[in-house]
């Protein structure tokens, strides 16, 4: 079956301009996260939806990041004014939680976004 | 807060070599613990997990068993392949309502025939 998509696979903007990155994720998961992968940082986490409960946005660096997912698929994570150091690579995850609270179902990556700030 | 570190690579080895990468974490609670591989290209994938203590997890010929009293998860492989080649990454996540999953800084294996 189809996994997890992203797109651009690669995106090259000029510091200060707008992006959008687009996630896809597999087909009847319920939650969505964003990751960022960067030299130096490692892989850290954004973002998290699950369902129609309010996302947990506490990864998110600076309020010049915001996502959104609508009608519980397709998310769109946006970075306003660009700076050199947004530069990595956006990574997308869905998984199928549970409704108990215990959160161990398995993340499934989509290949990821490359952004270069010039 | 929850951490994971893993040994700096890059590791380099011949085929057929043993494979040990270190990873140890510093997490409250009972986590679950994984190990993620990224081949040239390609997105994560998860390889192994474990979710609870002395639970060993395996994969295509690779083992990693959560040891809580030494709060290690160390990856290893009897006999390495070229195919192998890829960035390997420890990662936890608390099993108390949601938890993201926290990686280590990553590892990358290099094999050589």
């Amino acid at each position: 079956g189809a996994g997890v998509s992203q797109s651009p696979s690669n995106k090259v903007t000029e510091k200060g301009k707008d992006v959008e990155l687009r996630c896809d994720p597999i087909s009847g998961h319920t939650a969505l996260y964003w990751y960022r992968q960067s030299l130096g940082q490692g892989l850290e986490f954004l973002i998290y939806f699950q369902g129609n409960s309010a996302p947990d946005k506490s990864g998110l660096p600076s309020d010049r990041f915001s996502a959104e997912r609508t009608g519980g698929s397709v998310s769109t994570l946006t970075i306003q004014r660009t700076q050199q150091e947004d530069s990595a690579v956006y990574l997308c995850a869905s998984s199928l939680e549970g409704t108990s609270g215990r959160f161990r179902n398995e993340q499934f990556f989509g290949p990821g976004t490359r952004l270069t700030v010039l | 807060g929850n951490s994971v570190t893993q040994m700096e690579g890059p590791v380099t080895l011949s085929e057929e070599a043993f494979l040990t990468i270190n990873c140890t974490y510093t997490a409250t609670g009972y986590p679950s613990l994984f190990w993620y591989v990224q081949y040239p290209g390609e997105g994560l994938q998860l390889l192994l997990k474990a979710t609870k203590a002395d639970d060993k997890g395996s994969n295509k010929g690779f083992e990693a068993t959560y040891r809580k009293e030494t709060t290690s998860f160390h990856l290893e492989k009897g006999s390495v392949q070229v195919s192998d080649s890829a960035v390997y990454f420890c990662a936890l996540r608390g099993n108390t309502g949601f938890q993201k999953l926290v990686f280590g800084t990553g590892t990358r294996l290099l094999v050589s025939p």
